[in-house]
């Protein structure tokens, strides 16, 4: 099984200011194989970004992902108040052939 | 527009049997394979399982095989998840999703499942 594990577990910041998501894979991903998720409260998961880099449909360039091989981020330029919410990386590969992290918490 | 749009909570007694549904819609709902992602209270997302509705050929998680069974109805475009006999643990939320790519590029809303005595 290939585990991610995302750090940091939790993030504080202030809308205005940078975010960036850590998701370490166990094993090496072929990049077109992670995907980032955000969930708000109450809601449904929705994709962020696929491929490692390419966003969603509807998805603001204020996201954006980036990274390689093990290590993968996810940058937020400048957190929105919506942007508060909690964030799953996501692998497909190996066996079971998907997993995801444990997520990150983005609190203001 | 695509949408899942899933079955409604239900409260459930250890032992009893469930089936929870996943109605597709917006898209021809036989090309992409519909999976179940479960997340237990305050927790993470775990991935179930996923069912290619072509021929309702299910694959499960290592963790939920032999748990749950998967199907899915072309004719209905319904993809359902189905549990014999639940245990307090199976309390959780339970996703439906469609696969695009190696990704989960639609969520259903999810269905609540309390399973209490």
């Amino acid at each position: 099984e290939i585990v991610l594990t995302q750090s940091p577990g939790t993030l504080s910041l202030s809308p205005g200011e940078r975010a960036t998501l850590s998701c370490r894979a166990s094993q090496s991903v072929d990049s077109t194989d992670l995907a980032w998720y955000q969930q708000k409260p109450g809601q449904a998961p929705r994709l962020l970004i696929y491929g490692a880099y390419n966003r969603a449909t509807g998805i603001p360039d204020r996201f954006s992902g980036s990274g390689s091989g093990t290590d993968f981020t996810l940058t937020v330029s400048r957190l929105e108040p919506e942007d508060f919410a909690v964030y799953f990386c996501q692998q497909y590969g190996g066996s079971p052939p998907f997993t995801f992290g444990q997520g990150t918490t983005l609190e203001i | 527009e695509v949408q899942l749009v899933q079955s409604g909570a239900e409260v459930k007694k250890p032992g009893e049997s469930l089936r929870i549904s996943c109605q597709g819609s917006g898209y021809t709902f036989d090309s992409y394979w519909i999976g179940w992602v479960r997340q237990m209270p305050g927790k993470g997302l775990e991935w179930m399982g996923i069912v290619w509705p072509g021929d309702s050929d299910p694959e499960y998680s290592p963790a939920f095989q032999g748990q749950i069974s998967m199907s899915a109805d072309k004719s209905t475009k319904i993809a359902y998840l189905q549990w014999r006999s639940l245990k307090a643990s199976d309390t959780a939320i339970y996703y439906c999703v469609r696969r695009g790519g190696n990704s989960f590029d639609h969520w259903g809303q999810g269905t609540r499942v309390s399973v209490s005595s």
